[in-house]
């Protein structure tokens, strides 16, 4: 595998369901982000993981939570959403030398999630 | 504004140029960057210029910065059916702690 995947693809849950998303980067950066992208919406940015550490949540809901084991694995898990949590969800990584030093991100391919 | 500006449509007949443009807020960015989503698919970097330049070639693709408008452009030489995709504008801010900041995207329609 190269670059940056997500499993799964396409993921269709209820409200009451509990379901999580995973991230997995293979080019040795350290820092890793998920997105949500919503139709006629700019990217939304939810939570950056810099050295393994969170650094920023740009007061997603409780409901998304994410978790980060180590620097190429990224997690979200989802419960108890609503409708319009709907949307593709992106994953991405890039090589930061810390602080406020971000450099240039590579995207997965993203999840798909319909929530009915 | 606080927005990074991109006109949402722009649609283009095979084998003419297609320019793609693109208005964003912080003149002190260092690094703008131009990124493509096929459908289904996830962002792809396409290219990238930084804040000393004023244009910038990679084969069928030029990038042009006005930095004293804040105004950048992608233009797509000889667009072909496969150019068709949305094509996101993104500037990596100097200031804060976010990463990079992204237009809504311009959904570009390639007529054969």
């Amino acid at each position: 595998e190269t670059g940056v995947t997500q499993t799964p693809r396409h993921l269709v849950m209820g409200m009451t369901n509990k379901k999580s998303l995973k991230c997995e980067q293979h080019l040795g950066h350290n820092a890793m982000y998920w997105y949500k992208q919503s139709a006629k919406k700019p990217l939304e940015l939810m939570f950056v993981y810099s050295l393994e550490e969170r650094v920023e949540n740009n007061s997603v809901p409780s409901r998304f939570s994410p978790e980060c084991p180590n620097s190429s694995h990224l997690f979200l898990h989802l419960h108890t959403l609503q409708p319009e949590d709907s949307a593709l969800y992106l994953c991405a990584s890039s090589q930061t030398s810390g602080g406020l030093s971000y450099n240039e991100q590579f995207f997965g391919p993203g999840t798909r999630l319909t929530v009915l | 504004g606080e927005d990074v500006e991109q006109s949402l449509f722009l649609s283009v007949r095979e084998g003419d140029s297609s320019v793609i443009n693109c208005t964003y807020t912080d003149s002190s960015s260092t690094y703008l960057y131009w990124y493509k989503q096929e459908p289904g698919a996830g962002l792809q970097l396409l290219t990238y210029i930084f804040s000393n330049m004023d244009m910038k070639q990679d084969q069928r693709l030029t990038v042009l910065l006005n930095k004293k408008d804040k105004h950048l452009s992608l233009r797509i030489a000889d667009t072909q059916t496969g150019d068709s995709a949305i094509y996101f504008c993104a500037e990596r801010r100097n200031s804060g702690n976010t990463p990079l900041v992204f237009g809504k995207g311009t959904r570009l329609s390639v007529i054969a």
